[in-house]
Order: structure tokens, then sequence, then C-alpha cells
């Protein structure tokens, strides 16, 4: 079964701090990852999309790896500011004509001052 | 630039009645879509269009209908609603359906509560 798993499902830390949210998938045939953010009351707002052939990524203070063997990826967050609390979501693409998205639950992060 | 708007923000339904949720964007997307988002699940595709004229079902399309009504707008009708349908709808749109690494660019979302 085609599915994206994420941990945590929360998480809490203090501005200025750096944390790790993690993302491993089952989907195959694989495209692409991407992360998304999004903040409360909004629709999300793609953060980075990453291919087979691509271990790292970076926007900003966001960085994303994949590990297309283990079907892992992770989007660490470097000096974290207030305006990171939100939800962030891992997004696979399937290979393939269809190419359907599959999204994981989301890992809500908050950052207290 | 506005980019893609839904209508109504929020909305409050009796059980058994209708409603049209409605999508528009800007960026001349070929394609768009529409999802639903509950607490504790990811985003479920209901509907989607990859083109004008075209649309398909997604992953949960029981109880609804959709209508591409131009380029521009994709919207999302509600025939007889139910409790299960309370949720968050987002409407989205991409370039193409597909196309790989194409970013799907999301609207502010419909909160819809179904009494």
């Amino acid at each position: 079964k085609n599915q994206v798993e994420q941990s945590p499902q929360s998480l809490i830390i203090l501005e200025g701090k750096n944390c790790t949210l993690q993302c491993n998938y089952t989907v195959s045939p694989f495209s692409n990852l991407r992360w998304y953010k999004q903040d409360t009351g909004r629709g999300p707002v793609s953060l980075t999309i990453m291919t087979f052939s691509e271990n790292t990524k970076s926007n900003g203070r966001y960085t994303a790896t994949l590990d297309a063997d283990t079907k892992q990826s992770s989007l660490h967050i470097t000096a974290s500011q207030l305006s990171d609390s939100a939800s962030y979501i891992c997004v696979v693409r399937q290979g393939g004509s269809q190419g359907n998205l599959i999204f994981g639950k989301g890992t809500k992060l908050s950052v207290k001052p | 630039n506005a980019g893609v708007t839904q209508t109504p923000k929020f909305q409050v339904l009796k059980t058994g009645q209708s409603m049209t949720l409605q999508c528009a964007q800007d960026m001349n997307h070929n394609s768009m879509y529409w999802y639903r988002q509950d607490p504790g699940m990811g985003l479920r595709l209901i509907y989607y269009s990859a083109s004008e004229g075209t649309t398909d079902k997604g992953e949960v399309p029981n109880g609804y209908n959709v209508s591409r009504l131009n380029k521009r707008e994709f919207s999302l009708r509600l025939e007889s609603a139910a409790p299960s349908q309370t949720s968050v709808y987002f409407c989205a749109s991409s370039p193409s359906r597909t196309g790989g690494t194409m970013t799907q660019y999301f609207g502010p979302g419909t909160r819809l509560l179904v009494l």
C-alpha cells in the first residue's frame, strides 16, 4: 500500500533552536518528494521538491534530505523563528502517467519564545 | 496576481442542504484539483481537472460533483450534505497534471460544517 508516514506528530521547540522532521514512504514507483508548509488556517505552500537523484535541497533555513534507498526524507529547520510554527507535510508523487500525490498527515511544529 | 482564490471562507449547512464551493486561479494553469483535509488525516483528492473540459474522480469522490466552468474556474458541489462532509476543502492548481516536479498551488481553504 502506498503510504507516507511522518514523525513526530507534533513538536515544541524554543526559538533559535534547530529541529528535524522525518518522513518515511512506501510509494512505488517513486517520482519525487515534496515538503509543504501549512500555516494555521491557510493552504499548503511548497518548500522543496526533490527527485530520485537529489540527496539534499535547501530553501533558506530549511534543508531537506532524501535517501531513496531507505525511502526516508528529513526536513531540518535551522535557527527556528516564531513564524516557523506551522504544520509540515511530506508528499510523494508516484511515477507513471497518473502521477498521484500521496500526502503524509503532517508534523505540527510550535516554536515558543 | 491573487493566485488561487476560494469562496466562501466558511459555511454552515444542515444535513440535506446543497451548496457549491467556488475556486478560481489567475496563473493560466491547465490543471485544477479539489482536496479535503480532516483532522489526523492527510489531504485527500476528491476530483481533479487535468485540462479545461475534462474532470476525473480522485480518491474520495462520493457525494460530490464538479464543474470546470472555464480554464480559470473549478467548482465543487455537494448535492445533499452529510455530517461526514464536515471538513476543510482546498482547491489547488498546477501548470499541468503530469510533469513530475510541477508544484501545486493551494487556495486558502473553505471550512464547511454540516449539522
